[in-house]
């Protein structure tokens, strides 16, 4: 199966400051999703397609990325983004997550 | 967008098995393709199995075949997943989701609020 490898565990950022955060693959995929986790709640879509924001997402957050490589991108921090993070990819079964990445707001 | 309304937490002996359920609204279930995700607490998310609802055909991670068996009932638009042969390494939060996407590049667009099950002596 695919392993997603999440960097980095654990992050801190300021309010308006901008957030990047990567997903490698350990082998190529054709898209990426990504998920944000609050505790005490489900999963919210947030990217589809590496790239698409879901809906309702707010506009500062954006994917990109590619073959193995791909990152999740807030452009400036706000405190309701304080949450875990998860890649997930569906090229091959079965579909994987990556262990998350949590931000915490500085 | 749609809806997914699990039911209530389980609390099980080992060895025992236990029925959840998800009963959506607001989008066309028997056009639907629906999955079952375990979650540890402290941890990411794990894929269990599909099901379509509108043939009932399924598709299992090979880890929970033989775990798992997904149902789903129609008239009632409510999806079902039995675990069976309960362990305390079972013991998790469970969610039913929405597939979105193309079949075979799925994501999962709409979400249950999960199904926490302790399974406890």
């Amino acid at each position: 199966q695919i392993v997603l490898t999440q960097s980095p565990a654990i992050m801190s950022a300021s309010p308006g400051e901008k957030v990047t955060m990567t997903c490698s693959a350990s082998s190529s995929v054709s898209y990426m999703y990504w998920y944000q986790q609050k505790p005490g709640s489900s999963p919210r879509l947030l990217i589809y397609d590496t790239s698409n924001l879901a809906s309702g997402v707010p506009v500062r957050f954006s994917g990109s990325g590619s073959g193995t490589s791909y990152s999740l991108t807030i452009s400036r921090m706000e405190a309701e983004d304080a949450a875990t993070y998860y890649c997930q990819q569906w090229s091959s079964y079965p579909p994987t997550f990556g262990a998350g990445t949590k931000l915490e707001l500085k | 967008q749609g809806q997914m309304q699990q039911s209530g937490a389980e609390l099980v002996k080992p060895g025992a098995s236990v029925k959840l359920s998800c009963k959506t609204s607001g989008f066309t279930f028997s056009s639907s393709y629906i999955s079952w995700l375990k979650q540890k607490p402290g941890q990411s998310l794990e894929w269990i199995a599909w099901i379509y609802a509108g043939t009932g055909g399924t598709s299992y991670n090979q880890k929970f075949t033989g775990k798992a068996q997904l149902t789903v009932d129609t008239s009632s638009s409510t999806a079902y997943m039995q675990f069976s042969s309960l362990t305390t390494e079972d013991s998790a939060i469970y969610y039913c989701a929405r597939h979105g996407g193309n079949y075979g590049y799925w994501y999962f667009d709409v979400w249950g609020a999960g199904t926490t099950v302790t399974v406890s002596s």
